[in-house]
């Protein structure tokens, strides 16, 4: 299925390093979230663009970025991250930031940080 | 508490067993309800919407009790191929729209 598709699939970085999430998505959906999935945690909600405007930013640190060039591209930039930021980021897509409306998910990106 | 509650498990069934799963939400304005379902270290896929009258799809059957503030899932004839972690997932707009996930519930399908 390649309705998301996420890249890369696996990154290992540094915490001085700076390095870039890229979720793309194929089912002209207006929606886009990055979530954050931690081991034995919910998944995490980070931030949802409407139409390229972000909507919602759950309190995520400074040092997670995200950008929305277009209602079909979002990206995640990456900066003096933690080792406790470790974990699978997650980007999903759906028609409409609505109630009834489905998140389709990538395949995530599993991120180490040294 | 915790918004969105699940059962962690695991629940370890044999094939053709029938398991159900509670998951109950503490706000009482939540507004719609879905499972997903999340293979071992793969993205989590919609299962089902949950609505009040109940709903059904071959051997899943969700139902919602907004009195008792709980969905529930039932898997029928459980399949090897049920092994998963069903996630509950709750949207409410008090205080702006959010989406809600639990934390799952592991299912182990036994031959």
């Amino acid at each position: 299925e390649t309705g998301v598709t996420q890249t890369p699939r696996h990154l290992v970085m540094g915490m001085t390093n700076k390095k870039s999430l890229k979720c793309e998505q194929h089912l002209g959906h207006n929606a886009m979230y990055w979530y954050k999935q931690s081991a034995k945690k919910p998944l995490e909600l980070m931030f949802v663009y409407n139409f390229k405007e972000q909507t919602e930013n759950n309190s995520v640190p400074s040092r997670f970025s995200p950008e929305c060039p277009n209602s079909s591209h979002l990206f995640l930039h990456l900066h003096t991250l933690q080792p406790e930021d470790s974990a699978l980021y997650l980007c999903a897509s759906s028609y409409l930031r609505g109630p009834t409306d489905t998140q389709y998910f990538g395949p995530g990106t599993r991120l180490t940080v040294l | 508490r915790k918004e969105v509650e699940q059962d962690p498990g695991p629940f370890n069934v044999p094939e053709g067993a029938t398991v159900a799963f509670n998951c109950t939400y503490s706000n009482s304005a939540s507004q719609s309800f879905f499972w997903y379902r999340q293979d071992c270290r793969k993205e989590p896929k919609l299962l089902m919407s949950v609505y009040s009258s109940g709903n059904e799809d071959g051997r899943f059957t969700a139902q919602l009790n907004r009195a008792s503030q709980y969905i529930s899932l039932l898997i029928r004839d459980s399949k090897l191929s049920d092994s998963a972690t069903y996630l509950c997932v709750v949207n409410h707009l008090t205080g702006g729209f959010k989406t809600i996930f639990g934390a799952g519930t592991r299912l182990f399908v036994k031959a």
